[in-house]
């Protein structure tokens, strides 16, 4: 069964270091998606993706954020510079039009900011 | 605007009884109602969707949900716990495509 794949499963940074999540879509999925989710918190919509541009985003995704799909395969989140706030749980979600807007999760990526 | 509450932070139940997960959603046009369940240190598994089709909706491991519009509620339900159910448990709602989600409910499984 096709699924998501996020790299790395776990990222350690430094505080103000430049980090890059990496997620695979399933292969046909148009539509694609960053959450993120604090410990112990709700998952929390930080953008979409779609035709290789933004449509939507979060008051969570300031101008530290930015999102890629560079190769036509990869979708990445780049955070420019790390807070010690941005530790969480970063999942990729991914969504073809026609199934009833479901979507797909990747197994995440844990970042820990130090 | 869209939003979901999600009724109990922690649920704890016994071996063999009902589960029951609360979830009341708002939304200004007809909803699609998601629950997602997250064992520990995993991602987000899709349990079950409602699509505006049946209302009574059947998922995997054996949870169903209704969608009852009056109440603007989308409940999940197991008969018989499991304890390989402990887990924790959103609800979410979708927005133009995006998924706002609850706060989650903890399920603890007693022996």
């Amino acid at each position: 069964e096709p699924e998501v794949t996020q790299t790395p499963s776990h990222q350690v940074t430094q505080m103000g270091q430049e980090v890059i999540l990496r997620c695979v879509p399933i292969s046909n999925h148009l539509y694609f998606y960053w959450y993120r989710q604090i410990l112990g918190q709700k998952v929390e919509f930080l953008v979409s993706f779609y035709n290789n541009e933004i449509s939507e985003k979060s008051e969570i995704f300031d101008d530290q954020f930015s999102v890629e799909r560079p190769d036509g395969s990869n979708f990445t989140l780049k955070i420019r510079s790390t807070k010690l706030e941005d530790s969480a749980m970063y999942f990729c979600a991914t969504y073809s039009s026609g199934l009833d807007n479901e979507q797909f999760f990747g197994p995440g990526t844990r970042l820990t900011v130090l | 605007a869209q939003s979901v509450t999600q009724l109990g932070s922690h649920v704890s139940v016994s071996e063999g009884a009902l589960v029951l997960l609360r979830c009341n959603y708002s939304s200004s046009v007809p909803p699609y109602l998601f629950w997602y369940v997250q064992y520990p240190n995993q991602g987000l598994q899709l349990l079950l969707k409602y699509t505006s089709a049946a209302t009574l909706v059947k998922g995997i491991n054996g949870f169903e949900a209704e969608f009852k519009k009056s109440e603007t509620s989308f409940h999940l339900t197991k008969p018989s716990a499991h304890m390989s159910d402990a887990a924790e448990y959103f609800c979410a709602v979708s927005l133009g495509g995006k998924l706002i989600f609850g706060q989650g409910t903890e399920l603890s499984v007693k022996p």
